[in-house]
């Protein structure tokens, strides 16, 4: 399995605060992405990496930004956190992308917000 | 941009019986189909997956299929047992940058 791990597991934090989860990968995948998981909507892609520095937007994209300064992390952060924002966030990493590039999912980082 | 539709949400069967589960995709470029199971507390995994120039692909138990003319792709579990219990996706590729686009996910439950 690839290492991945997600930081922190859970937490619970104030509308309008900011919070920053993080994503550490072992592998040396070149891509890194961030989803979210809810009920009735399934993976939903927010923010993706396909190497240092360049990032892109995802189908939900809207309240989070996301940085890259290392191979290994992808940081995903809320600027200003709202009850909507409440969610499993799942880190995953791959070496390709599309046809060949299996993602590897983190163990999810579980997000609420109050 | 692509749209994918799974169904059902919710599955039951009991031990032995098989367990199919259809996606439906909207876009016609897309040519990586993978299916995850997702056990609870955990992040998906891949069980397996297809391409756009095969039909049908099979690995032990389990087993996609695809109809790129109808844009439909299923997942067939045969002889399902307990540990078979999990969320299942599936997904596909979605534009030039081919990242995935999920399911909403089935709920697979194996009554012994």
């Amino acid at each position: 399995d690839a290492g991945i791990t997600q930081s922190p597991r859970h937490k619970v934090t104030e509308t309008g605060t900011p919070v920053t989860l993080r994503c550490h990968q072992t592998e040396n995948h070149r891509y890194m992405y961030w989803y979210r998981q809810d009920p009735g909507h399934g993976l939903r892609l927010i923010h993706y990496s396909y190497g240092v520095k360049d990032t892109d937007k995802g189908e939900v994209s809207d309240g989070y930004s996301v940085s890259r300064s290392k191979t290994e992390d992808f940081l995903l952060t809320l600027e200003s956190a709202t009850s909507s924002q409440t969610s499993v966030y799942f880190c995953a990493s791959s070496s390709g992308q599309g046809v060949g590039g299996e993602l590897f999912f983190g163990e999810g980082s579980r997000l609420t917000v109050l | 941009g692509e749209n994918v539709e799974q169904h059902p949400s919710t599955l039951s069967v009991q031990e032995g019986d098989s367990a199919v589960i259809k996606c439906t995709y909207s876009d016609s470029a897309s040519n990586y189909f993978p299916w995850y199971k997702q056990e609870l507390g955990k992040g998906p995994q891949l069980i397996i997956d297809i391409r756009s120039n095969v039909g049908e692909k099979k690995d032990q138990r389990i087993a996609v299929t695809l109809n790129k003319t109808a844009k439909h792709f299923s997942l067939h579990i045969t002889e399902t047992q307990p540990e078979d219990s999990a969320v299942y996706f599936c997904a596909a590729t979605s534009g030039s940058q081919g990242n995935l686009i999920f399911g909403k996910g089935t709920k697979l439950s194996v009554k012994p």
